[in-house]
């Protein structure tokens, strides 16, 4: 199974401030076929089932606002909020699709500083 | 809109089984493979398997694979997954979400399932 770590596991980052999340994969998950990363970022807030922010590592889903992005290839990701606002209080995930099962990272919990 | 609506909390006795729907709605039903995410407290999620909603084709995770079985109704728009021999740590929020090309872009609200004797 290819194993997803984030670091850090926590963070507090101040209103305004970037925030940066990591993620390594143990494995490459880019596809060389179609050059596509097979990762995707999540928010999960308490009692809410998680939201897609990311996917292709870098593609936006509609609806996120623009001060989310995802950046990286092979097997190093980012996840960067440039300026953090309040309703960004959660845990984020990133998963990989690339073989099968579909693992997840353990998680990043975002607080404000 | 599209929507994911799963069956509400079930309490089940170690041994016994589970079956827990997601009825959808919005979109069409076929066109899109539904995943199955299981997420015990204070956990990482964990992925269970998928369902092609175009002709049932099943993939299950190994960690579950003899114990877990998806299944779709057509007519009613709705996949089931169904976990049998339950044990105290299957204690858990599982969720069916839609697959997109790229990612899990709906989910179910998630259903809690508490093993207890």
């Amino acid at each position: 199974d290819i194993v997803m770590t984030q670091s850090p596991d926590s963070l507090a980052v101040s209103l305004g401030e970037r925030a940066t999340i990591n993620c390594k994969s143990s494995q490459s998950v880019l596809y060389s076929s179609n050059s596509k990363n097979y990762l995707a970022w999540y928010q999960q807030k308490p009692g809410q089932p998680p939201k897609l922010l990311i996917y292709w590592a870098s593609t936006r889903e509609p609806g996120v606002p623009d001060r989310f992005s995802g950046s990286g290839s092979g097997t190093d990701f980012t996840l960067t909020i440039s300026s953090l606002q309040a309703e960004d209080v959660a845990i984020y995930y990133c998963q990989q699709f690339y073989s099968s099962p579909a693992t997840f990272g353990q998680g990043t919990r975002l607080e404000i500083k | 809109q599209v929507q994911l609506v799963q069956s509400g909390a079930e309490v089940k006795k170690p041994g016994a089984s589970v079956k827990v729907s997601c009825k959808t709605s919005g979109y069409t039903f076929s066109d899109y493979a539904i995943q199955w995410v299981r997420q015990a407290p204070g956990q990482r999620l964990e992925w269970m398997g998928w369902i092609d909603t175009g002709n049932g084709n099943t993939k299950y995770s190994q960690r579950f694979q003899d114990r877990v079985t998806f299944t779709i109704d057509t007519s009613a728009n709705t996949a089931y997954m169904e976990l049998s021999g339950l044990r105290s740590e299957d204690t858990a929020v599982f969720y069916c979400a839609r697959e997109k090309r790229g990612g899990f872009d709906y989910w179910g609200q998630g259903t809690l399932v508490t093993v207890s004797s």
